[in-house]
């Protein structure tokens, strides 16, 4: 069973069109929750982190919400320029302090 | 954030060959960490790499297949050895700071044929 799972694999928006990209989690003992943006042909960008449940963090068009069993990014009037894949990473108390990654959530946006 | 390179950004390599990537950070950090990443799965931690002791071998990894060396804050490298094509994927390295994320090199992209 997977202990990170991102939703939907693959989404695609129209330029303004807001959504949001979930991810899952079944770890017990959360010290952490990272979100990344990975572009083609490059390594993950860190976007956030967020540890308590009703933790909110924002930059630009994006904003990550936490709750017990959850985490979503949601990206207000997006823009072409935010398509690329977006990961989630959790640390719990038996990862041994590493991260446990999802499969990520491919994102497009067409003009 | 700390800046990140790899070397080399990608290479074919072939069937039985051992290919050794390096990582080079611009500032000191005590742990490092590689990271597999193949087509359409999670990225997967391969080891920890602190200076001056061994690695560290995730579950599924072992150092003679994968074997790492950190001489020092600022570089590591890992060696795919007896490669096979499925070795083939994007290797990361990346490190850690005061906050507990993690940033990230370019990765090295392998196909073995």
């Amino acid at each position: 069973e997977d202990q990170v799972t991102q939703s939907p694999e693959a989404l695609r928006l129209q330029e303004g069109e807001s959504s949001s990209l979930n991810c899952s989690y079944t770890v017990s003992g959360l010290r952490g929750l990272f979100w990344y943006r990975q572009d083609p042909g490059k390594g993950p960008e860190f976007l956030f982190t967020l540890y308590s449940a009703g933790e909110e963090k924002e930059k630009e068009r994006l904003k990550a919400t936490l709750t017990k069993k959850e985490s979503f990014l949601h990206i207000t009037a997006p823009k072409p320029e935010d398509s690329a894949t977006y990961l989630c990473a959790v640390r719990y108390g038996g990862s041994q302090g590493n991260l446990i990654f999802g499969k990520g959530t491919k994102l497009s946006v067409k003009p | 954030s700390a800046v990140i390179s790899q070397k080399p950004s990608r290479d074919i390599c072939q069937r039985g060959t051992s290919l050794t990537i390096q990582c080079q950070v611009d500032s000191q950090v005590t742990m490092m960490f590689w990271y597999r990443q193949q087509p359409g799965q999670s990225l997967t931690l391969i080891a920890t790499a602190n200076q001056g002791s061994e690695a560290t071998y995730e579950s599924g990894f072992v150092i003679d297949k994968f074997p790492i060396s950190r001489p020092n804050l600022t570089f590591s490298t890992l060696t795919v050895s007896n490669m096979s094509p499925e070795d083939s994927s994007i290797y990361l390295c990346s490190v850690e700071e005061g906050a507990g994320e993690q940033y990230f090199g370019p990765g090295t992209r392998l196909t073995v044929t």
